[in-house]
């Protein structure tokens, strides 16, 4: 069935450095690829998304890939900040109107 | 607030008892989606309506779980005779299929406790 799996589990960063979050996906059929940051008790938010027709996509700090051929896509965080301590969470979709699988999320801590 | 807004945010109950949790989506979106979410976990999906109409339900819904969105604005989500294994985070989240810009929102979620 649809799965999305999620490396690594927890990552500690330097302030400052970059961070790296890779999912793959089984769904051949996947075209929509959402990531979402959760900090602790608030609601998933959407921090960036890419679509299959798209390779790289970038908004400040925050870059995403996608390799549809390996059925691998990542996030990429530079500069981080304190501010960027969180659970993120992976995700992909077979149309973007539908279902969402979300992986089993990362935690990253910013260390000062 | 215009986000997606859920009732209540808390629910302690005794195993047994019967729970019913309402979602409020973005007004005008049509689309309104299901998820639980327990610790440690990334929300896993429940169901999903377009407008009234209830298209995809998953395997992990039971016949205790039922969902509607009778006029096609707010939905409620009930479990019948909870069981402890139904403790988890439910959040309700909601898209505008039209636009093409199909990013689902999320609610802030009801946490159950099933004692």
């Amino acid at each position: 069935g649809e799965n999305v799996e999620q490396h690594p589990s927890t990552l500690s960063v330097q302030e400052g450095d970059s961070a790296v979050i890779k999912c793959t996906y089984s769904d051949s059929a996947s075209n929509y690829f959402p990531w979402y940051k959760q900090e602790l008790g608030k609601r998933p938010q959407l921090i960036i998304d890419i679509r299959s027709n798209v390779g790289e996509k970038k908004d400040q700090r925050i870059a995403v890939t996608l390799n549809k051929t390996a059925k691998h896509f990542s996030l990429h965080i530079t500069e981080t900040q304190p501010e960027d301590s969180a659970v993120y969470f992976c995700a992909a979709s077979a149309s973007s109107a539908s279902k969402i699988i979300f992986g089993s999320g990362t935690r990253l801590s910013i260390r000062p | 607030d215009t986000g997606v807004s859920q009732d209540p945010r808390h629910k302690i109950t005794k195993r047994g008892q019967n729970v019913t949790f309402r979602c409020d989506p973005i007004s005008e979106h049509n689309r309104l989606y299901w998820y639980r979410q327990t610790l440690g976990q990334g929300p896993e999906f429940l169901t999903y309506f377009q407008n009234e109409a209830q298209l995809e339900k998953s395997r992990l819904l039971s016949d205790r779980f039922s969902a509607e969105r009778p006029k096609g604005s707010f939905s409620t989500l009930e479990i019948q005779r909870t069981e402890q294994g139904d403790s988890a985070m439910y959040l309700c989240a909601s898209s505008w299929t039209a636009t093409g810009t199909d990013t689902q929102y999320f609610g802030p979620g009801t946490r159950l406790t099933v004692l």
